[in-house]
């Protein structure tokens, strides 16, 4: 089975700033990888579908690459609204998680 | 609108059974797999089970492999998740996520709460 390893697993960011999340994966999947969003509570919110497409309704702030065994969730400017959980997955498995949260 | 709704948790003791149930609206059911994805308490995501549009590809986690069945009607655009010899850690908020065909699932359900505990 395939493993996907996210990191960091923490981060402390303020608004406005540029966040990278990294997901990687234990052999390579091409560009079937997608990103989602959870906040407490709540059902997860897809952002990111094949690597880099963007999810209808998800703001361009978001943004998706990469392919074969690394990619990369941005949010280049971040928002108040954006504090969340964040995971990837690979059709059977998902990455462990990322939580941003304010500093 | 695109919806799904989970039905069929509650509080189960170790070894007991439970069948979720899964209604979708607002798309065309039969035209596309569908998923069961569960997170137990503070814990992260955990892929459960998919079935393909027509029924004829099915995948467990092996956590749930020979104790769980997927299975859907598309005439009552339904999924649903029979777990038999249910376990603690089994316990877990389990959603019903439809599945792309470029990879991702999308949307997801509100979920339904599974308590394994005597």
């Amino acid at each position: 089975d395939i493993q996907l390893t996210q990191s960091p697993s923490f981060l402390s960011a303020s608004v406005g700033d540029r966040v990278t999340i990294t997901c990687r994966a234990s052999q390579g999947i091409s560009s079937y990888l997608a990103w989602y969003q959870q906040k407490p509570g709540k059902a997860p919110k897809l952002l990111i579908y094949a690597a880099s497409t963007l999810q209808s309704g998800v703001p361009s702030r978001f943004s998706g690459s990469g392919s074969g065994t690394e990619f990369t969730l941005t949010i280049s400017s971040l928002q108040p609204e954006d504090f969340a959980t964040y995971y990837c997955q690979q059709l059977n498995s998902f990455g462990g998680g990322t939580k941003v949260e304010i500093k | 609108e695109v919806q799904l709704v989970e039905s069929g948790g509650g509080l189960v003791k170790p070894g007991g059974s439970l069948r979720l149930s899964c209604a979708a609206s607002g798309f065309t059911f039969s035209s596309y797999s569908m998923n069961w994805v569960r997170q137990a308490p503070g814990k992260g995501l955990e892929w459960v089970s998919s079935i393909s549009s027509s029924s004829s590809y099915i995948y467990y986690a092996d956590s749930v492999k020979g104790r769980f069945t997927i299975s859907r009607d598309n005439a009552k655009n339904s999924l649903y998740l029979q777990m038999n010899s249910l376990r603690a850690e089994d316990t877990a908020v389990y959603y019903c996520a439809r599945g792309l065909t470029l990879g991702g699932v999308d949307p997801w359900g509100q979920g339904t709460l599974v308590t394994v505990s005597s």
